[in-house]
């Protein structure tokens, strides 16, 4: 079945460096690839989605592109800052599984030190 | 309201004891999820709704597990006989259809928490 793997958290990073969540997916058709976002005490909130490979999708600072080779979509930031720390969920969602239901990863815990 | 609402925020139950879990999706949109999130288990899939019929149970745990959705609006989940493995935060979405690709819009989640 479809999944969705992320790399393991926390990631601690300093303010305004550069960062890498890795995410792979497996999937038997063409999903949608997603990010949400979980600040503390909040709920998921969208932070970007493609919907095709080689899209790119953006929002916040943040970028992800679609991957069909390497069937990935890592998200990046340039300069992180102090607010962005929270959890980060790769999400997948693809017809082909009977319904648009999202298929998550574990979830990637960032924290940026001032 | 402009977003997906739920109530209660929280809720503290004994084991045995049955809960019902509320959400009000936002105001047009047809489709409507129930996900789980727990430490064990991450954030998994329980039912999908379109409109008042759910296509897709596949997620649910058990059939303790319940949720129906009247009006094509609100929907309830229901627990019965409630055990400790129950214990998860509760989330609903809803999306403007499910027959494009739509983006899903969370609500803030019932904390379920079972003695």
């Amino acid at each position: 079945g479809d999944s969705v793997t992320q790399m393991e958290g926390p990631v601690t990073l300093s303010e305004e460096a550069f960062l890498t969540i890795n995410c792979t997916y497996t999937a038997t058709g063409y999903p949608s690839l997603f990010w949400y976002v979980q600040y503390p005490g909040e709920g998921l909130q969208l932070l970007l989605k493609a919907t095709k490979a080689d899209d790119k999708g953006s929002n916040k600072g943040f970028e992800a592109t679609y991957r069909k080779e390497t069937t990935s979509f890592h998200l990046e930031k340039g300069s992180v800052q102090v607010s962005d720390s929270a959890v980060y969920f790769c999400a997948l969602s693809d017809l082909n599984s009977g319904t648009y239901k999202y298929i998550f990863g574990t979830g990637t815990r960032l924290k940026v030190l001032a | 309201g402009a977003g997906v609402s739920q109530s209660p925020s929280n809720k503290v139950t004994e084991k045995g004891k049955d809960v019902e879990l509320r959400c009000d999706p936002i105001s047009g949109h047809t489709a409507l999820y129930w996900y789980r999130q727990s430490l064990g288990q991450g954030l998994e899939f329980l039912i999908y709704f379109q409109g008042n019929s759910a296509p897709d149970k596949s997620g649910l745990p058990s059939d303790r597990f319940s949720a129906e959705r009247t009006g094509g609006s609100v929907s309830t989940l229901t627990i019965q006989r409630t055990q400790q493995e129950d214990s998860a935060v509760y989330l609903c979405a809803s999306s403007l259809d499910s027959f494009n690709t739509d983006t899903q819009y969370f609500g803030p989640g019932t904390r379920l928490t079972v003695l």
